[in-house]
């Protein structure tokens, strides 16, 4: 089946870095979609991709769908203690979503 | 407050014993789906409905069913509990799937999380 692979797994940062994370796939995705995950809730919806190339931003988060359409990357400038949490992210091919393993992110003060 | 609601959010049962979790969306999507998240293997897919009395496996759907006799209404069962389903359970809808172009996007409720003793 579809496999994401998403890294880092982690990531331990000072408060004001800039944050990488992304998300690779042997296979071909028409959407790519970035989750975060707090403790005790459900993944809400950060950034969705639609179209090979797209660069999307919400606020200090920035994501692009890869031009192959099988990769994908999520952004965070200037972090803060509240992006404490885990990222996902998602393609869908035909309805199915499937997720990467997700990366923890931790801010420090 | 319109949304995707999941009932209950805890939950605490014996092995054997048949649960049902729920799951109620107000947006009258057409799909909706339950994962389970687990640590070590992220989001799986159970199983998923692409509207009213269409159900259709996903990739861990084993000692579970669903119905889907209304389109708000998802519920899940477990008809003979066992340890290994011991999982927190999201619940999540999307407006349409597989249109090109289209939002394919999925909304989670905020889970449930279930034990089996």
């Amino acid at each position: 089946g579809q496999q994401l692979n998403q890294s880092p797994q982690s990531m331990f940062i000072q408060e004001g870095e800039d944050v990488s994370m992304n998300c690779t796939s042997s296979s071909i995705f028409n959407t790519w979609l970035w989750y975060k995950q707090e403790p005790g809730e459900g993944p809400v919806l950060l950034i969705a991709l639609y179209k090979a190339g797209e660069l999307t931003s919400n606020g200090r988060l920035t994501a692009q769908f890869g031009i192959t359409r099988k990769d994908s990357f999520l952004n965070i400038s200037a972090s803060i203690p509240s992006d404490v949490g885990i990222y996902f992210c998602g393609g869908t091919s035909y309805g199915k979503l499937t997720f990467g393993q997700g990366t923890i992110l931790t801010v420090h003060p | 407050d319109a949304g995707i609601t999941q009932s209950p959010r805890y939950k605490i049962t014996e092995t054997g014993r048949q649960v049902t979790l729920m799951c109620h969306q107000t947006w009258s999507h057409s799909y909706m789906f339950w994962y389970r998240q687990d640590l070590g293997h992220g989001l799986r897919l159970i199983y998923y409905s692409a509207a009213a009395d269409i159900t259709d496996k996903g990739e861990v759907p084993d000692g579970y069913v669903v119905s889907r006799s209304k389109t708000e209404n998802f519920p899940l069962t477990l008809e003979s509990a066992t340890r290994s389903q011991t999982s927190v359970y999201f619940c999540a809808s999307n407006p349409s799937s597989g249109s090109p172009g289209g939002t394919d996007t999925q909304y989670f409720g905020p889970g449930t999380r279930l034990t089996v003793l």
